[in-house]
C-alpha cells in the first residue's frame, strides 16, 4: 500500500472556527490533491499541488486554502468553518510512470456544528 | 475542463451474473488516463482498472474489463461473475497528462450484488 496518511480521521468543530487537515506521504509523489465527497456529487477537487509551494484551485475552492512547504505534506485549511463544509475529505497523491494511478488516504470525516 | 458522467446512480445484479457500468467523458485532450475506482463501505478508494488513451487494447484485470471507445468518449466497466464483495460505489475518473495533472471524477454508481 502507498504511504499516505490523513489526520485527523474524524473531527467535529464549531461554525466559525479554523480547521486544518493534514496529508502526509512517504512516496515522494509530485502531485497531491484534496477532494471532498458528498452524496450525489462524487469527489470534487478542492485544491491540488504539483510541487513544493506550487498549488492551484480546483472546482470547489471557495472557503479553503492549502499549503505545501515540503514534498511530503499538504495541508488543507478551512479559515472559518461553515456547515456547508461538513463532508468527507480525501487526500490523494499521484506520479506519472509505468503504473500511473492516484493513491488515496483513508479520508477525514469533518462535521461543522 | 474535463467532465465525467456516470448516468446510472444505482445498479443491482445477482451473484455470478455480469453487469456493466457506464461512463462517458468530455475532453479536448488526446492523451490521458481513465480509471475505475471502487469504494466499499469502509470508504477506502481502491483502483479497479486503468486504461491509457493511446492504447487501443481494452484493459482487463481478472473479472473486470473495460470497453474503451475513444472516438465516442466512452469507458464502461464490465464485471463478470459478480461477487458479494463487489458491492460498492464505483467511480469513473479521468486524468489528463498534459500541463498540470488533475483527476476528475464522475458522481458514482452504487452497485449492489445480491445472493
Amino acid at each position: 500500500d502507498a504511504g499516505i496518511t490523513q489526520s485527523p480521521r474524524h473531527k467535529v468543530t464549531e461554525t466559525g472556527t479554523p480547521v486544518t487537515l493534514r496529508c502526509h506521504q512517504t512516496e515522494n509523489h509530485r502531485y497531491m490533491y484534496w477532494y471532498r465527497q458528498d452524496p450525489g456529487h462524487g469527489l470534487r477537487l478542492i485544491h491540488y499541488s504539483y510541487g513544493v509551494k506550487d498549488t492551484d484551485k480546483g472546482e470547489v475552492s471557495d472557503g479553503y486554502s492549502v499549503s505545501r512547504s515540503k514534498t511530503e505534506d499538504f495541508l488543507l485549511t478551512l479559515e472559518s468553518a461553515t456547515s456547508s463544509q461538513t463532508s468527507v475529505y480525501f487526500c490523494a497523491i499521484s506520479e506519472f510512470g509505468s503504473n500511473t494511478e492516484a493513491f488515496f488516504g483513508q479520508g477525514t470525516r469533518l462535521t461543522v456544528v | 475542463a474535463q467532465t465525467v458522467t456516470q448516468s446510472q446512480p444505482e445498479m443491482s445484479v445477482q451473484e455470478a451474473e455480469t453487469v456493466t457500468l457506464s461512463c462517458t467523458y468530455d475532453t479536448s485532450e488526446n492523451n490521458y488516463y481513465l480509471f475505475w475506482y471502487k469504494q466499499p463501505p469502509s470508504r477506502q478508494m481502491i483502483l479497479v482498472i486503468r486504461q491509457e488513451a493511446y492504447k487501443q487494447q481494452n484493459a482487463t484485470e481478472n473479472r473486470f474489463s473495460v470497453n474503451f471507445q475513444k472516438a465516442a468518449k466512452s469507458f464502461s466497466l464490465k464485471i463478470s461473475d459478480s461477487q458479494l464483495g463487489d458491492t460498492a460505489m464505483y467511480f469513473c475518473a479521468f486524468m489528463r497528462t498534459s500541463g498540470y495533472s488533475t483527476l476528475t471524477f464522475g458522481k458514482g454508481t452504487m452497485l449492489l450484488v445480491s445472493p
